[in-house]
C-alpha cells in the first residue's frame, strides 16, 4: 500500500481555470504539508496542518486553498491558475513531535498552458 | 528561524570515489536534520535523519552523515560511489513548529 497518495500524477490545463489535488496518507500521522517544487528543484513549503488545523501558511496567494476533511487527507485547491503556478506540488505527512519524519507522495506535475 | 544551505549545486563524482554533500544549517533550538534523495520524475525518500541519539548517522544505500554542532554542519558522504546514486538531494532541517525546510538541493552525477 502507498503511503502517501497524490492524485493525479500530471495535470494540464489552461489559465484561468480551477483545479484540485487529493492526497491521503495511510500512516496515522497527524501532520500533513504541501510543497511546491519549481523548475530549479527548490522545495517550498506551502502549507501545514496538523490534526486538521492549518499551522503553517507561508506567503501563499489566496488562490491557493488546502482543505482537510480528517487528518488523514489534505486536498489542495487552486483557483484562477496561473502560468506561473506550474510547478510539482508534493504532498507529505509525518508525525507531529519528536522530529517525525516527512513521507512524501510522489508528487503532481501541474502543467499551465 | 531554521535555515539550510547546500553548498554546490552540481557535484560530479568518478565511479568508485567518495562522495561528499555538504550542509550547514541555522537553528535556534537543537536541531533535527535530514537528508533526502529524489529520483528523476520521483518524490522524496529519506536517506538518513539525526534526532540527538548519534552524531553519526547511518543510513539506506551506504550513505552515512555526521552532526557538528560546532560547525553547525551535517555534511553527506558514502565512501564509493556508484551509478545509480545519480539524483538530487536535499538537506532539510525541522524546528519545534514542525516546518521542514530544504535546501536548494545537490545534484550528484557519477561519472564512469
Amino acid at each position: 500500500d502507498t503511503a502517501v497518495s497524490q492524485t493525479p500524477k500530471y495535470l494540464v490545463t489552461q489559465m484561468g481555470n480551477d483545479k484540485s489535488i487529493k492526497c491521503e496518507q495511510n500512516l496515522g500521522h497527524d501532520t500533513m504539508y504541501w510543497y511546491k517544487q519549481d523548475s530549479k528543484k527548490f522545495l517550498k513549503i506551502m502549507f501545514s496542518y496538523n490534526n486538521k488545523e492549518l499551522i503553517i501558511n507561508e506567503t501563499v496567494p489566496n488562490r491557493f486553498s488546502p482543505k482537510s476533511p480528517d487528518k488523514a487527507h489534505l486536498n489542495l485547491h487552486i483557483n484562477s491558475l496561473e502560468l506561473g503556478d506550474s510547478a510539482v506540488y508534493f504532498c507529505a505527512s509525518s508525525q507531529g513531535e519528536g522530529g517525525g519524519t516527512a513521507f512524501f507522495g510522489q508528487g503532481t506535475r501541474l502543467t499551465v498552458v | 528561524a531554521q535555515s539550510v544551505t547546500q553548498l554546490g549545486s552540481h557535484v560530479s563524482v568518478s565511479e568508485g570515489a567518495l562522495v561528499l554533500l555538504r550542509c550547514n544549517y541555522s537553528s535556534s533550538v537543537p536541531p533535527y536534520l535530514f537528508w533526502y534523495v529524489q529520483y528523476p520524475n520521483q518524490g522524496l525518500q529519506l536517506l538518513l535523519k539525526y534526532t540527538s541519539a548519534a552524531t553519526l548517522v547511518k543510513g539506506i544505500n551506504g550513505f552515512e552523515a555526521e552532526f557538528k554542532k560546532s560547525e553547525t554542519s551535517f555534511h553527506l558522504t558514502k565512501p564509493s560511489a556508484h551509478m545509480s546514486d545519480a539524483a538530487e538531494y536535499f538537506c532539510a532541517v525541522r524546528g519545534r513548529d514542525d516546518k521542514i525546510i530544504f535546501g536548494k538541493g545537490t545534484r550528484l552525477h557519477i561519472l564512469p
